[in-house]
């Protein structure tokens, strides 16, 4: 069974600009989370969808967004970017989601905003 | 404080010690613990789940879970080489969020 996959793996941006990510989960997973993982702060979590809706959500500006389309595949959105957006984006996916399922993470999306 | 506490090391062990890795948090409605390790340019994948207190064993590692002192770890015995990297400790609490620690780096001296 192949596993999450994210494209594109390595992006390069200025600031002020918009990027979408993309994350196709592992067959038959229907919830997909994106994490942000820099030195200084660590992994921390932006957002959670599941059949489409978004179930759960961190503390993130509204320049953060998402969304999941009815295969589970699903984008990032980030408009506007600041230097501090530089950082590794990791989405992960579940069967269901929930407190006590295994995800599985892609090899993520390094962005680096100039 | 930080609702998920890590100290991020490095920590240094000789290979075939035991590390031990602590991880504190705050949220004592928290249900759900793991223990994910990632390599230096790699994604975390999944070592070990615990969810009730005490211990759980699986091969070399054993998580221990003491929801009183909101406090879990992760043993790696007989700690080799290929051990080393980074280990995070993640906490589902309410609303089922998810926090991760800042990890711990680890480093077995062969």
């Amino acid at each position: 069974k192949a596993g999450v996959t994210q494209t594109p793996r390595y992006l390069i941006k200025t600031r002020g600009q918009q990027v979408t990510l993309s994350c196709s989960p592992i067959s038959g997973h229907r919830s997909v989370s994106w994490y942000q993982q820099t030195p200084g702060q660590g992994l921390q979590f932006l957002f959670e969808y599941f059949s489409e809706t978004q179930r759960n959500k961190g503390n993130f500006p509204g320049r953060f967004s998402g969304r999941q389309f009815s295969n589970s595949r699903s984008e990032m959105n980030v408009s506007t970017l600041e230097l501090g957006d530089s950082a590794l984006y990791l989405c992960a996916s579940s069967l269901n989601g929930g407190g006590t399922e295994t995800q599985y993470f892609g090899p993520g999306t390094r962005l680096l905003v100039l | 404080q930080k609702e998920v506490e890590q100290n991020s090391g490095p920590l240094s062990v000789p290979e075939g010690a035991i590390a031990s890795l602590n991880c504190t948090y705050s949220d004592r409605g928290s249900q759900s613990f793991f223990w994910y390790r990632q390599y230096s340019g790699k994604s975390p994948e999944l070592i070990m789940s615990i969810y009730s207190n005490g211990d759980k064993e699986d091969g070399r590692f054993t998580a221990q879970l003491n929801k009183a002192s909101q406090y879990v770890s992760l043993l790696i015995r007989d700690s080799q080489p290929s051990d080393s990297a980074t280990y995070l400790c993640a906490v589902i609490g309410g609303y089922q969020k998810v926090t991760f620690g800042i990890g711990t780096k680890l480093q077995v001296i062969p």
